[in-house]
């Protein structure tokens, strides 16, 4: 079955450390990754997409996404976290459908 | 640019009422339009799907209905509200199955 999963429910980092998120996912063709946002009572907001082409991938705010086909894997990261990137991740894919699929997130907590 | 709405931000509602829940999207035309809800801590569920007017896709079976009467239009109903329909509910547009989804800031409904 296609899915998408986010092994870490709840990462906690200091700001100015290093982050990555990750992302697997379970999908025979081509896939469309996305990587979303959401402050807490808010909409989700689009980081970073990866159709095609280079399989690192910039994004705003700072964050970048590797594609590995060998690993289903579409990790974000991002150099030195700051406080405002408090929030829930959520990856997505896009199925053949008109159906994207969003694994359950991974809540991230920065430390002063 | 493209902006999307909806309202209310906040409802509570009894258990048995009805329910209408509004998207209206700006500055595009004929996009694919969703209905996802998310309920506390978890991931996203798509419920319905448009990529037309009057045309509409569900994905769960329970007691919501989705219409679409105007291009830009998306509409969320309920006849008989459940405990279990409360949540956050966001509706979505994008330009093409393969796009990414645009999120509305949500609607946090509660059902007493």
């Amino acid at each position: 079955a296609q899915s998408v999963t986010q092994p870490d429910i709840h990462i906690t980092v200091s700001e100015g450390a290093s982050l990555e998120l990750r992302c697997n996912y379970s999908y025979g063709a081509t896939p469309y990754l996305f990587w979303y946002v959401q402050s807490p009572g808010q909409g989700l907001q689009l980081l970073l997409k990866y159709f095609s082409g280079d399989t690192l991938v910039q994004g705003i705010k700072g964050f970048e996404a590797e594609f590995k086909r060998s690993q289903s894997s579409f990790n974000l990261r991002k150099p030195s976290v700051h406080w405002s990137d408090a929030a829930e991740y959520f990856c997505a894919v896009v199925l053949n459908n008109n159906d994207m699929r969003f694994g359950a997130g991974t809540r991230l907590t920065v430390k002063p | 640019s493209q902006t999307i709405h909806q309202w209310p931000a906040t409802l509570v509602q009894p258990v048995g009422s009805p329910l209408s829940l509004e998207c209206t999207v700006e500055g595009t035309s004929n996009p694919n339009l969703y209905w996802y809800r998310q309920a506390a801590g978890r991931g996203l569920q798509l419920l319905f799907y448009s990529v037309g007017i009057g045309q509409i896709s569900s994905e769960v079976p329970q007691n919501l209905s989705a219409s679409r009467p105007q291009d830009r239009q998306f509409i969320l109903s309920s006849k008989k509200l459940l405990l279990s329909d409360s949540g956050f509910y966001l509706c979505a547009w994008s330009a093409g199955i393969y796009n990414e989804q645009f999120f509305g800031p949500g609607t946090r409904l509660t059902v007493l």
